[in-house]
């Protein structure tokens, strides 16, 4: 059984980097083809992909926020983790880390998501 | 244009069929992923690539992509069905979204 589950502070201040944390479960992202992603949702609003990180440690990234972005395997086999500098009160949002089994596919299953917001 | 258009509200009456579509250029020629969403919760895998369900997802639901639209269809729409759904392709390993539909059973 595939899960995943997303940490991070809930309250950071305008100007400092947010750490995720997405910690799964019931697959390896050693496995060929696997893919670990992770999105956003500001409250009332459409889902945002953010970056996605591959088996082979490739790393993709939405093109409006690649410079703040970074993706990378955690210490752990089990964790991926993205940074995102400079917040600001606009990147108040849910956060979600979601399962790519094979490369081009869907995203199969999500993390329940971490709400993150960003204030002085 | 590489955005994905979809309607911003899809209403249905409890028993029929809700069509929720997803426009762009050419999209026949991209998988297409539907998602659903329900307040407080995470997105669901409903459809991939084009009209493949996942296990657990009812027969109901179904998926279709021709020419530049691709459409999810969920037969005898129920009251549970009710949800933000979301379309996605890959464009060159970047994940696009459409801008999400919501439906409303009524």
């Amino acid at each position: 059984q595939i899960t995943l589950k997303e940490s991070a502070p809930s309250l950071v201040k305008p100007t400092q980097t947010l750490t995720l944390t997405c910690t799964f479960s019931g697959f390896s992202l050693s496995t060929s083809g696997v893919g670990v992603g992770w999105f956003r949702q500001p409250p009332g609003k459409a889902l945002e992909w953010l970056a996605l990180i591959y088996w082979n440690d490739d790393k993709r990234y939405t093109p409006s926020l690649e410079k703040r972005l970074t993706v990378a395997k955690g210490t752990s086999k089990n964790q991926v983790v993205l940074s995102v500098t400079h917040m600001d009160p606009m990147d108040t949002a849910t956060y979600y880390c979601a399962h790519r089994p094979v490369v081009g596919d869907a995203f199969h299953l999500w993390g329940q998501g971490t709400m993150v917001a960003v204030s002085s | 244009s590489s955005e994905l258009t979809q309607s911003l509200s899809v209403s249905v009456a409890p028993g029929q069929t809700a069509s929720i579509t997803c426009g762009r250029d050419n999209i026949e020629s991209k998988n297409v992923h539907w998602y659903q969403q329900k307040p407080g919760q995470a997105p669901v895998l409903v459809i991939y690539r084009d009209n493949k369900r996942p296990s657990g997802i009812p027969e109901r639901f179904s998926g279709s992509n021709s020419g530049n639209t691709a459409t999810l269809t969920i037969s005898r729409a129920q009251d549970g069905d009710e949800a933000d759904y979301y379309c996605q392709v890959w464009d060159t390993n970047i994940a696009v979204f459409g801008g999400g539909t919501k439906l409303t059973v009524l």
